[in-house]
């Protein structure tokens, strides 16, 4: 089957540097995706990662070990409008192409 | 604004009724996928269409269906409502469902259903 993991939720300070991990199990691995979800809103594509490395965007950068299942979300300089729940999901090609979400982590950016 | 509208964005009704989630992708995307986001629940696959097709099913109820027209749009039918039912109903669209970047989904507003 498929799993997930990313932690619930996280603070972090205005300016500081924050990084979210997710883990994931799955059979058929094919490419990870980060959204920025803030609330009531719809999720906006942020990274897509499906080699192993780094890709870096702006403030925004997304690490990915498709060994380890691991795979991690760095925002630099944080910004009081970051405060957004940060959705891990998995493309997944077992049984028909299928992206599965994670829970979402909570990010919580205090002055 | 990704360029995906929902309609409608609000819909309050009762329990044992049917309603129809209406969804236009993307100009140029082909592909349509659903998802029901519950209040204490990440985003749950429903099912996605390639061009008119049934492309992957995920943990949709057999109440439920949808399907994709001609000219992309697409609908979501939910039936037999329960108060369970009661989430956010993301529609999201790309231009394919291959594994290649282009595969990035860019969702719409969402429809927010109450189900009373």
């Amino acid at each position: 089957g498929q799993n997930i993991d990313q932690p619930t939720e996280m603070t972090a300070t205005e300016g500081a540097i924050v990084q979210i991990n997710c883990t994931y199990q799955t059979s058929g691995f094919n490419g990870l995706f980060w959204y920025q979800q803030h609330a009531g809103e719809a999720p906006t594509f942020l990274s897509y990662n499906v080699l192993d490395g780094l890709e870096e965007k702006g403030r925004f950068s997304s690490f990915l070990s498709r060994s380890k299942g691991y795979s991690y979300l760095l925002l630099k300089e944080l910004q009081m409008k970051d405060s957004a729940s940060y959705l891990c999901a998995v493309r997944d090609n077992t049984g028909g192409f299928k992206t599965i979400f994670g829970a979402g982590t909570r990010l919580f950016v205090k002055a | 604004d990704s360029g995906v509208t929902q309609t409608p964005k609000h819909l309050i009704t009762a329990t044992g009724q049917r309603v129809t989630l209406r969804c236009s992708p993307r100009s140029g995307d082909l592909s349509v996928y659903w998802y029901q986001q519950s209040l204490d629940q990440g985003l749950q696959f429903l099912i996605q269409y390639y061009n008119g097709e049934e492309r992957a099913k995920g943990n949709i109820l057999e109440r439920f269906s949808a399907q994709q027209f001609p000219d992309l749009h697409s609908e979501l039918n939910l039936s037999s409502l329960e108060l369970g039912d009661s989430a956010l109903y993301f529609c999201a669209s790309s231009v394919a469902p291959t594994g290649r970047r282009g595969e990035t989904q860019y969702f719409g507003p969402g429809t927010r259903l109450l189900v009373l």
